[in-house]
């Protein structure tokens, strides 16, 4: 079974440049997330997708963050304009359906964002 | 809303020795908490789960994991340390049905194992 797929795997940009993020789920995962995760922290919750809806989007920065999963398959996360502080690793995860609560999540490599 | 939270930025044990990774948590009503492992480059691998039942969770790698609800507890164990077990180590909660389905982790524990 092929596993989460995220590209690239690192990223070096300069603050104010725009950057994307590519994730493709494990198959027939209905469930997408993306997270944040700052050196020396754990993962933080960006986004939530089940299927093509956004199902959580609270701590998502929309100013300069946005997400799509227009066919609710693959998702691209894109940051524009980046600041320093968005330099980070970047996850992607599926589950199989999301709303059963006690599903464990799939992880991607994740990308991993230096802003200069 | 729900937390975690990992005490220990860092567990140094060595080989062949017990180790705990330690985790406690809050939410409301009957939590739902995950561990996971990282290992350098990577992504998050699941360990294990409780959800409901027996207090002490098996799972993979020889790892299991007591739920104390009294203490709020969530503990990470292994009867015997190995070299390779040297990883970062996350706890994570979800709310019960009802709640915000949101899958929260801890900062986070860098468990290193000596030869």
């Amino acid at each position: 079974e092929a596993g989460v797929a995220q590209s690239p795997r690192y990223k070096i940009i300069e603050k104010r440049q725009s950057v994307a993020f590519w994730c493709n789920p494990i198959s027939g995962h209905a469930t997408l997330y993306w997270y944040q995760q700052i050196l020396g922290q754990g993962p933080k919750l960006l986004i939530q997708f089940q299927n093509n809806g956004v199902v959580d989007d609270s701590q998502l920065p929309k100013d300069r963050f946005s997400a799509e999963r227009l066919k609710g398959v693959d998702s691209t996360l894109k940051i524009q304009p980046a600041k320093l502080e968005d330099s980070a690793v970047y996850l992607c995860a599926s589950s199989q359906q999301g709303r059963t609560t006690n599903e464990k999540l799939f992880f991607g490599s994740g990308t991993q964002l230096s802003v200069l | 809303a729900q937390s975690v939270a990992q005490p220990e930025d860092q567990v140094n044990v060595a080989e062949g020795n017990p180790l705990t990774v330690k985790c406690t948590y809050s939410v409301s009503g009957n939590p739902y908490l995950f561990w996971y492992v990282q290992y350098p480059n990577r992504g998050l691998q699941f360990l294990l789960k409780y959800i409901t039942g027996d207090n002490l969770v098996k799972g993979s790698y020889g790892f299991e994991a007591e739920f104390n609800k009294s203490q709020t507890s969530f503990h990470l164990k292994k009867p015997s340390a190995l070299v390779s077990d040297s990883a970062l180590y996350f706890c994570a909660v979800r709310d019960p049905p009802g709640g915000s389905y949101i899958p929260t982790f801890g900062r986070g524990t860098s468990l290193i194992v000596h030869p």
